[in-house]
């Protein structure tokens, strides 16, 4: 199972909604990402998880929250966003070890729209 | 200047024809990934390089560790190539990929 899979695929939202993203992989790596692309650019780092534990946040906004419960979930809490929020979120995993370190999985990305 | 910078930023090309895009960093590497990205969103990671070359069907990679240079090529290249390909790194001892700002690739019919 070499998969990353992000629920919900599509998300409209009001601004004073609050909702989750969600991120599963079971191929045992350590490391999870989550990424926000806006069209035609490149995606943007806001959060990493290493070993269940949060290692970098790239100054996102605090109406984003991360959530790391276990080794193969991670969680974007949404609560308050703005129209310009609305992206597409990508989930990343990678085992960051010695010998497959360097080998990285996307998810399927979740549409948010906020209006 | 970004520390990874790619071209060309779009191409049109007829089917059949030989693809070449490049990408140039400014940053030292553990590793470098070629990256593509279909209109529905998900990226697929089609190759990680930290040294020479590597094939897989109708694509190959090469970098050069000494330039801070790699090309992705695709052969005989195909409608179904159409999509955004994206060079992206590791940074030495950084997490998080940097990505450059991606090729819009265009096969025609």
């Amino acid at each position: 199972d070499t998969e990353v899979t992000q629920t919900p695929k599509h998300l409209v939202m009001g601004m004073t909604n609050k909702k989750s993203l969600k991120c599963e992989q079971h191929m045992g790596h350590r490391a999870m990402y989550w990424y926000k692309q806006k069209a035609k650019k490149p995606p943007e780092l806001m959060f990493v998880y290493s070993y269940e534990k949060l290692s970098i946040n790239e100054s996102v906004p605090s109406r984003f929250s991360p959530e790391c419960p276990n080794s193969s979930l991670l969680n974007l809490h949404l609560h308050a966003l703005q129209p310009e929020d609305s992206a597409l979120y990508l989930c990343a995993s990678s085992p960051r070890d010695r010998s497959s370190g360097n080998t990285i999985y996307f998810g399927e990305g979740s549409w948010l729209t906020v209006v | 200047k970004n520390e990874v910078e790619q071209s060309p930023q779009n191409l049109t090309a007829q089917e059949g024809e030989f693809i070449t895009i490049n990408c140039s960093y400014s940053v030292g590497i553990s590793a470098l990934h070629w990256l593509q990205q279909h209109p529905g969103g998900g990226i697929v990671s089609l190759f990680m390089l930290s040294s020479g070359k590597k094939k897989h069907g109708r694509l190959i990679a090469t970098i050069n560790i000494q330039e801070k240079h790699s090309s992705l090529h695709i052969t005989a290249s195909h409608p179904r190539d159409s999509a955004v390909y994206i060079c992206a790194v590791w940074r030495g001892g950084a997490d998080g990929l940097t990505f450059g700002k991606g090729t819009h690739l265009i096969i025609q019919p």
